[in-house]
This record gives structure tokens, C-alpha cells and sequence, in this order.
């Protein structure tokens, strides 16, 4: 149990439908990053917040968008959804990633788009 | 650009052989490396974190090693029990964001 809760656990949209995942990080951490993990691969780094401000974005478009709010709980929202979002995606928190301290995973949220 | 990759893709054993996952990455100037298991369908667990000033780690009858100069670390595991089951990532960390995490190795541990 690493105290970081993601919501929904499931979920199927549309293409081209918008959707807002959920994040509640560990008691104490002050930095979320989001991951996509398609199958049988190994998460890829969407981008980080640190303090409410995104510090670090990997190679995702626009349309992939956070939040981090003052208790340091996140969203992921993706606009224009595709097929190939379909995905499980992972919060992970910290305490100053930037310090090289140990990331907590949470259980994920399976996005399926038809 | 780091990039991670881990040998085998995929490990078969029987009960109670002792296995080495290995993890190899092409820059060296990581500040550490975090070893992960991940059961089907489920989130990542951490496993072992090894700091650049640190070549090993230990934690039950899991050793993690770091070797800088040539790009790799390997996950020991000792005794191997069917709950051992799962995939096994490895993540290099080279500071600010950046997280890069291998594809993973798939093992089953047969009873």
C-alpha cells in the first residue's frame, strides 16, 4: 500500500470524447508525475508537477493536460481522445523528485477508447 | 537521450532457482536507479533503490547492483517462489523529471 489512490480504476470513452483521471498522492509529497503504460510496455513519462507547476513534460501533445492543486492531489485531462490512448496510466508521487527520492506508484487507471 | 533496456524479455524457472534480471542504460550520469514489480494489470511496486554513490542494495532475498561505468544493474533474486511471478522493471533517474523506465522482464516461476 504506497498511499497513492488514483480514480476511476476503469474506464471506456469515445474517440474523440475528453476525459479527467484523478490522483491523491502520499501524505507529505509534493511531486506527481503521470506515466502511460500500453501493453507490454514500460510506462512512458507524460510530465511532472512540482508545487502546482508543471517542471518537466515528456513527448505528449497538448492535448494531454494536468492540474496539481494545493493539497498536491492531480488530474490528467485528455482532449480529443484517440484509439491509441487506450492505456493504463499511473500517477506516481514523491517528495522533491528532483532530490532523486523514491517514486510511489498507484494502482492506475485503465483507459480503453473505441 | 537515456535510453533502458532489459534482457530477457521473458524468464521461465522452476521453484527455488536462483535468477538475475539485468537492466542496462546508455548514460551513465544517472543520480540513481530504482528497481520495480509490477503484477498483471496492477500498479507498480518499488522494489530496491540504488543512489549513483551506492553499488548495491539488498532487501530479503532481492540484491540490486549498480555499475555505472558500464551501463547496467542486475536484480538478484534468491530462492524463487511462485509469488514471484510478475514483471520486473527497472527505472534510471537522471535528475529534474527525468524518469526512464526499461520495458520490463515478464517472469514465472514455475511450483
Amino acid at each position: 500500500e504506497t498511499g497513492v489512490t488514483q480514480s476511476p480504476t476503469h474506464l471506456i470513452k469515445t474517440r474523440g470524447q475528453q476525459v479527467t483521471l484523478r490522483c491523491s498522492s502520499q501524505s507529505g509529497h509534493n511531486t506527481v508525475s503521470w506515466y502511460q503504460q500500453a501493453l507490454g510496455q514500460g510506462p512512458q513519462f507524460i510530465f511532472q508537477y512540482y508545487r502546482e507547476e508543471e517542471n518537466g513534460r515528456g513527448n505528449f501533445p497538448p492535448r494531454f493536460s494536468g492540474l496539481q492543486f494545493p493539497n498536491y492531489s492531480s488530474e490528467l485531462n485528455v482532449n480529443a481522445l484517440e484509439l491509441d490512448d487506450s492505456a493504463l496510466y499511473l500517477c506516481a508521487s514523491s517528495l522533491q523528485r528532483s532530490s532523486g527520492n523514491t517514486i510511489y506508484f498507484g494502482e492506475g487507471s485503465w483507459l480503453t477508447v473505441v | 537521450k537515456q535510453e533502458v533496456t532489459q534482457i530477457p524479455a521473458a524468464l521461465s524457472v522452476p521453484e527455488g532457482e536462483n535468477l538475475v534480471l539485468n537492466c542496462s542504460f546508455t548514460d551513465s550520469a544517472i543520480y540513481n536507479l530504482q528497481w520495480f514489480r509490477q503484477d498483471p494489470g496492477k500498479g507498480l511496486t518499488s522494489l530496491l533503490l540504488i543512489q549513483s554513490s551506492q553499488r548495491e542494495q539488498t532487501s530479503g532475498r532481492l540484491n540490486a547492483s549498480l555499475d555505472k561505468s558500464s551501463g547496467r544493474s542486475t536484480l538478484y533474486i534468491a530462492a524463487s517462489q511462485p509469488g514471484d511471478s510478475a514483471t520486473y522493471l527497472c527505472a534510471s533517474f537522471t535528475g529534474g523529471f527525468k524518469t526512464i523506465f526499461g520495458a520490463g522482464t515478464r517472469l514465472f516461476v514455475k511450483a
